[in-house]
């Protein structure tokens, strides 16, 4: 079965510095795609980034990057230079391509620290 | 563009009460899904649709009933409201989820309370 883990219920960082929010997965699929988002405060949903596993290359944008390793099913993202607005919950996702079903993790409540 | 549109905010209900949580989106697109919210459990999919006509359930849909008679909107309905189905409710769509690499356009969310 697909799943999808992220371990980290909640982290800590001080404000300019860096955090790694990992996310673990299952899928026995040879190509997909994998997400993070993003849920401030106002409860709203924002994509992050998004991950193609055909692609060896880390996504990028701005300062979220992903350490993404196939082999190891594992995707984490890693916020640089953090800012107070990064505060939020993130999910980690996997959508099912062949049953249509996005699966999420549990999520990371992140605290940033001024 | 409004984008995806939800209805309402929050709702209360007593045990037993029936209601329909409206979702609406503008972008034409196939695919609408609703998921739940729970502490520590992240979200789960309750029921979700890839075109008018076509729905099929997700992980958790005891209890919730949808339809998708048009493209644009579709309904999640509490047949008999239980306690346990106090959550917060999401609706979501993205235009295809055919190759898996289209992101989620998600409602606002509905925060529902049930006695």
């Amino acid at each position: 079965a697909q799943t999808v883990t992220q371990s980290q219920p909640e982290m800590s960082v001080q404000e300019a510095e860096t955090v790694t929010l990992s996310c673990t997965y299952d899928t026995s699929e040879s190509d997909y795609y994998l997400f993070w988002y993003k849920q401030p405060p106002s409860r709203q949903m924002i994509l992050v980034i998004r991950q193609e596993a055909y692609k060896q290359q880390n996504a990028t944008e701005n300062r979220f990057s992903v350490n993404f390793q196939k082999a190891a099913k594992s995707f984490s993202l890693k916020i640089s230079d953090s800012q107070l607005g990064d505060a939020a919950m993130y999910f980690c996702a996997y959508p099912t391509s062949g049953t249509y079903k996005y699966i999420f993790g549990t999520g990371t409540r992140l605290k940033v620290l001024a | 563009n409004a984008g995806v549109t939800q209805t309402p905010k929050f709702q209360v209900l007593k045990t037993g009460q029936s209601m329909t949580l409206q979702c609406a989106q503008d972008m034409n697109h196939e695919y609408m899904s609703w998921y739940r919210q729970d502490p520590g459990m992240g979200l789960r999919l309750i029921h979700y649709s890839v075109g008018a006509g076509i729905t099929d359930q997700g992980e958790v849909p005891n209890g919730y009933n949808v339809s998708r008679s048009t493209t644009e909107d579709f309904p999640l309905r509490l047949l008999s409201a239980a306690p346990s189905q106090t959550s917060v409710y999401f609706c979501a769509s993205s235009y295809s989820i055919w190759t898996g690499g289209e992101k989620l356009f998600f409602g606002s969310g509905t925060q529902l309370s049930v006695l």
